[in-house]
């Protein structure tokens, strides 16, 4: 069985400041990960996902996640957070073998304070 | 990229009247997909995963016989809410998976559904 925990259903920020949302996995065989983000009213963008190879992904509008096995982690960072950030953002697993459904987390709302 | 198109992206219906929801891949063939509905506030919940050409596989707890999904073609699946109620109200979304196994499923808009 997989799951995913998200750790803060809210995190807030200042613009121009580092955003960190935070995911751990559990997965009984090796995992795909992914971050989605939601805006309000609207189905889910990949963000990016690692499916083994670098453990460190980029992915895009300057997002970035770090798969660490040894913690079965894969929080999210971006360097400075601008207010088109604000949204909602969910991390999800997957098994590794073909296809397998993915399971998200909560999800983390994002707030962006001027 | 993959593009997933769902429609309508919102839609009004009177309780116990049955709404049909659409759910397109446009530049890819997609062999599986998935149907998620998401509470206010909540993460997305898997109801079913649907196969082109057999009968879709539903998670526990999702009436089949509510949420009739058919998966016609390789480019088409429809989820029907059948006699709808208030409590069916929600946000449905689905997700095409290619026949080219790429992980990171592309998703629909999503469908607001009111039941009044």
């Amino acid at each position: 069985a997989q799951s995913v925990t998200q750790l803060g259903s809210h995190v807030s920020v200042s613009e121009g400041a580092l955003v960190l949302l935070r995911c751990n996995y559990s997965s009984s065989v090796p995992p795909y990960l992914f971050w989605y983000v939601q805006y309000p009213n609207q189905g889910l963008q990949l963000l990016l996902k690692y499916t083994s190879a670098a453990t460190l992904v980029k992915g895009i509008n300057g997002f970035e996640a770090e798969f660490k096995k040894s913690e079965t982690s894969f929080h999210l960072t971006k360097p400075s957070a601008h207010m088109s950030d604000a949204a909602e953002y969910f991390c999800a697993v997957s098994e590794k073998g073909g296809y397998q459904k993915v399971t998200f987390g909560i999800g983390t709302k994002l707030q962006v304070i001027p | 990229g993959a593009v997933v198109s769902q429609h309508p992206s919102r839609v009004i219906c009177k309780s116990g009247t049955s709404v049909k929801i659409e759910c397109r891949s446009l530049d890819f063939q997609a062999t599986t997909m998935f149907w998620y509905r998401q509470f206010p506030k909540q993460s997305l919940m898997l109801m079913a995963t649907s196969n082109e050409g057999s009968k879709a596989t539903y998670e526990q707890g999702v009436e089949k016989d509510k949420f009739l999904i058919n998966h016609a073609s390789l480019t088409l699946s429809t989820l029907t809410v059948t006699s709808a109620h208030p409590e069916d109200s929600s946000f449905y979304i689905c997700s095409a998976l290619g026949a080219v196994l790429q992980h990171g499923y592309t998703f629909g808009s999503g469908t607001r559904l009111t039941v009044v």
